[in-house]
């Protein structure tokens, strides 16, 4: 099954307590992407990841890395969290080609973040 | 600056009428594309519609379709026939790039439709 799987799933942490979300694609995607979504805000695109090693900050990407060394994964790191980080975050895939809706982007199951 | 505005935070209609969420953007590119994304209450990301910049007809998914007009920059959702499985937030989102990829995404901020009995 095509799917976008992410972990953990739901995570309450402390502030400056490193963190990784994992992100992991089985559909051979060169695109990959993380949002974080917050009410009255839509989704605001972090990182994004055109293939591997390529990688290129979205709207909000401060306090936030990543890293592309496979194609199927794209971990999100919060080196020192902090609770203006306190989230839901969605890790997403696609094709990278323009022109038709090949491109849809595919989502994860999302992770919700609490850090206190 | 990229630029997506979705002008109704919530919306009620009549099961089985016809609803229109309002999606306006803003870009300089001339290569962009445009969706429409579903989230039910259980929070999944669901694809419903997508506008290239360079169709010359409007889109149409099933019972959804999209009102595409360039000029104004508007890519306004219609759903006919609502459900009440259609009760979600709506969102418009944008893809930009060249002509040959796309790369950032800019998301709306949502329409929360409500579907009356």
């Amino acid at each position: 099954e095509a799917q976008v799987t992410q972990n953990p799933r739901y995570l309450i942490t402390v502030t400056g307590k490193k963190l990784t979300v994992t992100c992991s694609q089985n559909m051979n995607h060169e695109y990959m992407s993380w949002y974080r979504q917050d009410p009255g805000l839509g989704l605001r695109q972090i990182y994004y990841s055109m293939n591997v090693e390529v990688t290129d900050k979205g709207d909000v990407p401060e306090g936030y890395k990543v890293s592309r060394k496979e194609k199927r994964n794209f971990p999100l790191i919060l080196e020192s969290p902090s609770p203006n980080q306190t989230s839901l975050y969605f890790c997403a895939s696609s094709q990278r080609t323009s022109g038709d809706r090949d491109n849809e982007q595919f989502f994860g199951p999302g992770t919700r973040l609490t850090v206190l | 600056a990229q630029k997506i505005t979705q002008t109704q935070p919530g919306m009620f209609v009549q099961e089985k009428e016809a609803v229109t969420l309002d999606c306006t953007y803003d870009t300089s590119d001339p290569s962009y594309g445009l969706f429409w994304y579903k989230q039910p209450s259980s929070g999944e990301m669901i694809f419903l519609i997508y506008q290239g910049s360079y169709d010359q007809q409007n889109a149409t998914e099933g019972r959804y379709s999209l009102n595409f007009q360039k000029a104004r920059k508007s890519a306004n959702l219609v759903i006919s026939a609502s459900q009440l499985g259609d009760s979600a937030m709506y969102f418009c989102a944008m893809r930009e790039g060249t002509e040959t990829s796309y790369d950032k995404v800019i998301f709306g901020p949502g329409t929360s439709l409500s579907v009356i009995p």
